[in-house]
């Protein structure tokens, strides 16, 4: 099944320093969703976007709905060290609203 | 306290067992999942069932079987068909029975083939 396309693969950041990730599909999305995974852990929801254009934020973090509904984009800002970890988009393709797709992640290193 | 638990945490297995994986949520909710995760790739669905009673093949589902006799249990039998068995077995369940809202997913059970 087609897979959501998530860039970069990996970040190294310093603490204190704004991370941007982002997710692309061929397909159209009703939703986005972003969570995280600590290392072990099952991923936990981050933010949920619902509507083209949308821009929420939860604390540091802030993700947007693209509106071409193709994309989606997820900002941290003022890293710190519990950042780190891996992040992951998902979301169901319009086509297939049973059909939760995610992509491959991003796994964020944040230097003290 | 509401929630998804899986166990065991962590499993090992010789070639040609079967093994189970418990998943077990307080949640209410009536959609339950199972995925797989490897190293570097995203989650992949093997099973989900909307509905006691009722289960559907993911995308992945060869050499897994599932069952779903209560809405709080999903377990998932990895097979001794599943060629490559070894990875980071994560359940998860969600409020609406389509696939369209949040997923709230348990610990996750990592097995080893040995």
């Amino acid at each position: 099944g087609q897979q959501l396309n998530q860039s970069p693969q990996s970040m190294f950041i310093q603490e204190g320093e704004d991370v941007s990730m982002n997710c692309t599909s061929s397909s159209i999305f009703n939703t986005w969703l972003w969570y995280k995974q600590d290392p072990g852990e099952g991923p936990v929801l981050l933010i949920a976007l619902y509507k083209a254009g949308e821009l929420t934020s939860n604390g540091r973090l802030t993700a947007q709905f693209g509106i071409t509904r193709k994309d989606s984009f997820l900002n941290i800002s003022a890293s710190i060290p519990s950042d780190v970890g891996i992040y992951f988009c998902a979301g169901p393709p319009e086509y297939n609203n049973n059909d939760m797709r995610f992509g491959a992640g991003t796994r964020l290193t944040v230097k003290p | 306290d509401g929630g998804i638990t899986q166990s065991p945490k962590y499993l090992f297995r010789k070639e040609g067992q079967n093994v189970t994986l418990s998943c077990e949520q307080n949640l209410n909710h009536d959609a339950m999942y199972w995925y797989r995760q490897d190293p570097g790739q995203g989650l992949r669905l093997i099973y989900y069932s909307q509905i006691v009673n009722d289960f559907q093949k993911g995308d992945i589902a060869e050499g897994y079987s599932v069952s779903r006799e209560k809405k709080e249990s999903f377990p998932l039998t990895v097979t001794s068909a599943q060629k490559n068995p070894t990875a980071f077995y994560l359940c998860a369940s969600s409020i609406l029975g389509g696939n369209t809202g949040e997923l709230f997913f348990g610990e996750g059970s990592r097995l080893t083939v040995l």
